[in-house]
């Protein structure tokens, strides 16, 4: 049968405007999360990272903002260029059977289209 | 560049072939995964190595055989593999598993035909 492509989220924003994109994740003892940047053509390039002792961290132009309460993430691009027009992806740190283990779960992503 | 070098870049192959991907890192990490992105799936974790044992095998079929020789170089051995296999695969490495940032390869985009 013909193939189905995963249908990502998209988010279209003005240049020079800001951009939030939410990252929902899955378990409440995940304690270590990270945005990624997915350029067509190249592998994910990390943006980002935050603990869960925090609930907000900055980068250069980039916020992370965790909330525990309710399992969310987000990240946010301030004056968003064309050159942030890719796919972003939250990470978390899934813990696993036996001490110590751990796994970095990927979400599904979300393309951000930046217009000129 | 983030460290992560894959070779090729690009392959393709029939479903008799035999091949192999080759990941190196010279960060001195501790920990090398292997990834397959897919247009259908998200980014699934295939393989985990700390410190050159294999800590997690996520349920990958055994047409795919990792090795790691050494801390820096990872390899996918790639055997009879079919049409839905054809993705990017994707190494990373990280200082410890699991706790750090893993920076990833370009990855290799496999064809199967």
């Amino acid at each position: 049968g013909e193939s189905v492509g995963l249908h990502l989220p998209t988010l279209s924003v003005q240049e020079g405007d800001n951009s939030i994109i939410n990252c929902a994740y899955s378990n409440s003892a995940s304690d270590y999360f990270i945005w990624y940047k997915q350029e067509s053509g190249k592998g994910p390039q990390f943006i980002i990272d935050i603990r869960s002792n925090m609930d907000k961290r900055q980068g250069q132009r980039v916020t992370v903002l965790l909330n525990k309460t309710v399992k969310h993430l987000s990240l946010q691009i301030a004056a968003t260029q064309p050159g942030d027009s890719a796919v972003y992806f939250c990470a978390e740190n899934l813990p696993r059977s036996g001490a110590g283990s751990y796994q970095l779960t990927f979400g599904k992503g979300t393309k951000l289209s930046v217009i000129p | 560049e983030t460290g992560v070098t894959q070779t090729p870049r690009h392959l393709v192959m029939g479903m008799t072939n035999k091949k192999s991907l080759k990941c190196e890192q010279h960060l001195g990490h501790n920990a090398m995964y292997w990834y397959k992105q897919s247009a259908k799936k998200p980014l699934e974790l295939m393989f985990v190595y700390s410190l050159e044992e294999r800590v997690e095998n996520n349920s990958v079929p055994s047409r795919f055989s990792p090795e790691c020789p050494n801390s820096s170089h990872l390899f996918l051995h790639l055997h009879t593999l079919q049409p839905e296999d054809s993705a990017l695969y994707l190494c990373a490495s990280s200082q410890q598993q699991g706790v750090t940032e893993a920076f990833f390869g370009q990855g290799t985009r496999l064809t199967v035909v």
